[in-house]
Formats: structure tokens, C-alpha cells, sequence
């Protein structure tokens, strides 16, 4: 069955302290893609990235980095010298569509990882 | 960049009252979603709706929920007689293509429904 787990439900850190959201996917398709997205307390959901599974090339993006690790199924966020505006929720999905249909696919959502940046 | 809209923003209703939550999606967009996040959980799928019929939808999306695209641009969520379970966080997405590129999933600002 497509799961997503984020283990971790809460993180509190102190402003420019780097802090990792973890991510471990499973998936019996070979191909797929992974996403973040962050939800900030106003509510809406910002997408942050999608990372193919046959792209296994880690990103950067400012701040902002991903790692990608096939062998261990995790897609892992790094924040660098996070900041008091980083705090949000950060949730984890897999694209799953099923085998032989026509149907359109699905997110899977992990089940969020709040973090909080304390000035 | 472009935005998925949703209204309104906030609803509040009475149980066992038919709630409509209205969408636009992104002009050029061909693929539309509703998901769902009861506070302080994940978000879910609902239903997905492409060339004017459902293409998916979860074991949430029962006969009380039903979906349509009445014209050109809106994508509207119908809930026929709502109950207290059924108070989340509704977005709606869309997207230009099936995935298979590099798609991502442009979500709205959701709608709150309130049942009590």
C-alpha cells in the first residue's frame, strides 16, 4: 500500500538553528514522484518541491534542501539558518495513481511535521 | 502567478443543511481535485474530475457529496445534508496535465466549513 510517515509530529528550534523534516515513503511502483508542501498558519498549502523517482538528484533552493534517498525510501527537507517565518506545518505526499485505470491519481499526505522557530 | 480561488473562505451552516463550496481553477488547467483536512490532521483525497466526469474518488466521498463543473470556469463541492463530521478544511486543486510531466498540484486557499 502508498504510505507516507513523518515521524516527527513537532519541532521547536531557536531562529538560524538548521533543522531536518523527515520523510519515509513506500510504494510498490517503480515510478513516482514525492512532494513537500508547507502550510503556513494562515492556512493555505504552498508547494515546495516535486522530486521524481527517477531524478535521484538532491536540491537546493536558498535555504531550502532536499534528499532524496531511494535506497532508504526517505525524501528529507533541510531548512539552513531557519527563520521565525519558516514556522508552519510541512507535510510530505507521494503522487500514487492506480495501475491500469484512467484515473487521474492522488496525493498522499504524510501526516505533518509542525515546526516552530523561536526567535 | 497564477491561483487557484476558492470561496468563501468561511463557512458556517447547520447540520443536515446543503452546503455548495465554489472553486475556480486555474484557466488552462484540465484537472480538478477536492481534498480535505479535518483540523490538526493530514490532508486527504476526495475526489478528482477530469473531461467533465469523476475520475477518482475516495471511500469518503460518499453519496452525500457530489461534484460539477457548471460552466467554463467554476468546480463546485456539494455537500446534500452535512453533519458535525464533516466540519474541515476543503481545498481544491488543479492541475495543467496528468503528472506524467513535471505537473505539481496548485491548491487554493480552502474553504473552512464549520457544522454545528
Amino acid at each position: 500500500a502508498q504510505k507516507v510517515t513523518q515521524a516527527q509530529t513537532e519541532i521547536s528550534v531557536v531562529e538560524k538553528e538548521d533543522v531536518t523534516l523527515d520523510c519515509v515513503y513506500e510504494t510498490r511502483d517503480t515510478t513516482y514522484y514525492l512532494f513537500w508542501y508547507k502550510q503556513p498558519p494562515s492556512g493555505e498549502l504552498v508547494f515546495l518541491i516535486r522530486r521524481n523517482s527517477f531524478d535521484e538528484q538532491n536540491e537546493i533552493s536558498g535555504r531550502y534542501s532536499w534528499n532524496f534517498q531511494k535506497s532508504t525510501s526517505s525524501f528529507n527537507f533541510t531548512i539552513t539558518a531557519s527563520q521565525v517565518v519558516d514556522s508552519a506545518v510541512y507535510f510530505c505526499a507521494l503522487f500514487w495513481r492506480a495501475f491500469g485505470s484512467g484515473n487521474t491519481g492522488k496525493l498522499i499526505f504524510g501526516q505533518g511535521t509542525t515546526l516552530q522557530v523561536k526567535p | 502567478e497564477p491561483e487557484v480561488t476558492q470561496t468563501p473562505s468561511h463557512q458556517v451552516t447547520q447540520m443536515g443543511q446543503e452546503v455548495i463550496l465554489r472553486c475556480v481553477p486555474i484557466s488552462n488547467h484540465l484537472y480538478f481535485y477536492w481534498y480535505r483536512q479535518i483540523l490538526g490532521q493530514k490532508v486527504e483525497f476526495l475526489v478528482s474530475f477530469y473531461n467533465n466526469e469523476i475520475s477518482e474518488k475516495s471511500e469518503i466521498f460518499d453519496d452525500q457529496f457530489s461534484v460539477e463543473r457548471p460552466d467554463g470556469s467554476n468546480f463546485t463541492l456539494k455537500i446534500r445534508s452535512t453533519k458535525l463530521e464533516d466540519s474541515a478544511m476543503y481545498f481544491c486543486a488543479s492541475s495543467e496535465g496528468s503528472f506524467a510531466t513535471n505537473e505539481k498540484l496548485f491548491f487554493g486557499s480552502g474553504t473552512q466549513l464549520s457544522v454545528l
